[in-house]
């Protein structure tokens, strides 16, 4: 199993560009969903899905769309980059468990916009 | 809203040293997880603890629940320098939904 998989490692872009941030996993998790990371922020939750077809909004969702058309993949859509999206973005898939669940990180995409 | 408090945020210590990470907040926990996150990695979990005063043991590191499950504590014996990086803690705030702390930097030099 690769586990969650992540694309691109690395991206800049100028303001006003849009980008999508790919999302992938192998482990049939039902639920998965992307954070972002900012220095003495932790992580905060942007968006999530309990399952294809079915996406919500988590603590800052302005500025970015998602879409879960497969139970596999989970893009992240910047429709026009603004320097405050500049950070670095963790995309998680949930194991589900009786009384917890377990997230699995992928390794992250660092996005620089100027 | 919940927040999760983590102290200290920096920690740079000897090899073979002890320390101790907390998380704290203003709310009760229904769960609490802790997290290790290397440099350019994603975090790992390293640990779950459900019940207020539970202790879990993982080899050298151990967690500790507060008896009201308002706080926990990581407790790290003899450290390595493999243990250094980012300590999260995270609890859950909604169905599917988790917050995180702002994670302790721990850094253990040779």
């Amino acid at each position: 199993n690769a586990g969650v998989t992540q694309t691109p490692k690395f991206q800049v872009l100028k303001t006003g560009q849009s980008m999508t941030l790919q999302c992938a996993q192998d482990m049939n998790h039902e639920y998965m969903s992307w954070y972002r990371q900012d220095p003495g922020m932790g992580l905060r939750l942007i968006h999530y899905s309990v399952g294809a077809g079915i996406t919500d909004q988590g603590e800052v969702p302005n500025g970015y769309n998602v879409s879960r058309s497969t139970t596999e993949d989970f893009p992240l859509r910047l429709l026009s980059a603004a320097p405050s999206q500049t950070s670095v973005y963790f995309c998680a898939s949930t194991k589900q468990g009786a009384s917890t669940d377990t997230q699995y990180f992928g390794p992250g995409t660092r996005l620089t916009v100027l | 809203t919940q927040l999760l408090e983590q102290s200290p945020q920096f920690l740079s210590i000897q090899e073979g040293e002890n320390l101790t990470v907390y998380c704290n907040s203003s709310s009760v926990f229904s769960s609490l997880q802790w997290y290790r996150q290397e440099p350019g990695e994603g975090p790992v979990l390293l640990v779950t603890v459900v019940t207020g005063g539970e202790v879990k043991k993982l080899k050298r590191l151990t967690f500790q629940f507060g008896d009201a499950r308002k706080d926990s504590s990581l407790h790290i014996t003899a450290a390595q320098p493999g243990d250094t990086g980012l300590y999260l803690c995270a609890s859950p705030s909604g169905t599917y939904k988790y917050i995180f702390g702002t994670g302790t930097r721990l850094k253990v030099l040779a």
